[in-house]
Order: C-alpha cells, then sequence, then structure tokens
C-alpha cells in the first residue's frame, strides 16, 4: 500500500532532550516535507526537500534540524526541544516539487514537550 | 510574505444544505489545492486546481487565477462531510519550492 508513515504517533517529551521524528515513503517521491500545525495558525512548512541531499528551509525552520540521505526517508530532528515547539507534525511527499502534484500527509505525530 | 486567506473560519451547517468555502491569495500561483483534515487528523487531498472547475462526486472546486480566488462547495451536505477544509498554495516559479497554507475552515454539519 502506498503510503507516508511516520514515528512515533504521540510523544511527551522534557526540554532539552534530543528527539528524531522519523518518515517514510514507499511511493519513490521525490519532493519530501514536514510542516507543524498550531491552532490558529494552520500548517507551516519547517523543511522541505526537493531530492536526495537536497534539503531547504520553509518558514519556520527555527530549533529543528533534517537530513535526506535516502529517497525514502525524512527524518526531523530536534537537537534542543522547547515547549514552543510542542504541536502536531506532519510529513509529506510528492512524486515532485511543483504545482501539479497531490501531496501524499502521514498520520501526524503530536509532539509536548514539558 | 504570501497570504493564503480562508472564510469562513467555523461553519455549521444542517445536512442537504449547500455549503461554500472561499479561499483567496495574494500571489500570482500556477495552481492552488484544496485538503481535507479528518476529525481523527489524517490529512489528503481533494483537489489540484489550476482553471475552471473540478467535481468529484458532491464537492466541487473552482478558482479564477486572475482573481486570486477559488471556491470549495459541498451539495447536499452530510454529517460525513464534517472536517477542516485547508486551502494551499503549491510550489511555483511565483512562489519558490515551499507550500502555504490557509489557516482551514471547521465544517459541522448537523444531521
Amino acid at each position: 500500500e502506498a503510503q507516508v508513515t511516520q514515528n512515533p504517533r504521540y510523544l511527551i517529551t522534557v526540554t532539552g532532550k534530543k528527539l528524531t521524528v522519523t518518515c517514510s515513503q514507499n511511493m519513490n517521491h521525490e519532493y519530501m516535507s514536514w510542516y507543524r500545525q498550531d491552532p490558529g495558525l494552520g500548517l507551516r512548512q519547517i523543511y522541505y526537500s526537493m531530492n536526495v541531499e537536497v534539503t531547504d528551509k520553509g518558514d519556520v525552520p527555527e530549533g529543528y534540524k533534517v537530513s535526506r540521505k535516502e529517497k525514502r526517508n525524512f527524518p526531523l530532528i530536534l537537537e534542543s526541544p522547547s515547549p514552543n515547539q510542542t504541536s502536531l507534525y506532519f510529513c509529506a511527499s510528492s512524486l515532485r516539487g511543483g504545482a501539479y502534484y497531490e501531496q501524499y500527509f502521514g498520520p501526524g505525530t503530536r509532539l509536548t514537550v514539558t | 510574505k504570501n497570504e493564503v486567506e480562508q472564510s469562513p473560519q467555523n461553519l455549521t451547517a444542517q445536512e442537504g444544505e449547500f455549503i461554500t468555502i472561499n479561499c483567496s491569495y495574494s500571489v500570482g500561483i500556477s495552481a492552488l489545492h484544496w485538503l481535507q483534515q479528518h476529525p481523527g487528523g489524517g490529512i489528503v487531498s481533494l483537489f489540484m486546481l489550476s482553471s475552471g472547475k473540478k467535481k468529484h462526486g458532491r464537492l466541487i472546486a473552482t478558482i479564477n487565477i486572475q482573481e486570486k480566488h477559488s471556491s470549495l462547495h459541498i451539495t447536499a451536505s452530510h454529517p460525513r462531510d464534517s472536517a477542516v477544509y485547508i486551502c494551499a498554495v503549491p510550489p511555483s516559479h511565483y512562489t519558490g519550492n515551499q507550500f502555504y497554507f490557509g489557516t482551514g475552515t471547521s465544517l459541522t454539519v448537523i444531521p
């Protein structure tokens, strides 16, 4: 089944404890992206990747890192999480970057930083 | 900054009503996407359109690129249509490689 998977789905952690949220797609998509969703602010792009080894900042990259060593995986790293990173996170992928390619979303990861 | 605005923010309708959700944007675009976020949180793509109108079942999306406006219509609404509907401006030579989203319209359809 074609899908985008994220792990973990729920995570409660403490300030400063490094964490990684994994994202994997099995559709051979070139474009992958991370978003956070906050009440009243909607979805905002954190980082995106046009292809392997090509990543770039979105609107809200501060406090996050990403890497794209393989086409299927695009992990999101929080080196030193803070409470303002408490949010719902989505990974998504599409065949290519561009206006005419459907995005496929992962199920979301709800992160709480205390 | 690329602005994408949706209205209304919240909408409650009786089953069977015709529903319209609006999206306007401040930049030139090549196309626009409509997404649906289920109450459980999952997000799916409903439409991608660059001109005119697209229809899928009871859902109809229209766009006027020159006026920078798109609408999502739901005919004969049903409680299972209750969800958050999000418009998104995808990457293009106007906006670069990023996506920009409206804040969403929360729809509740009452039986």
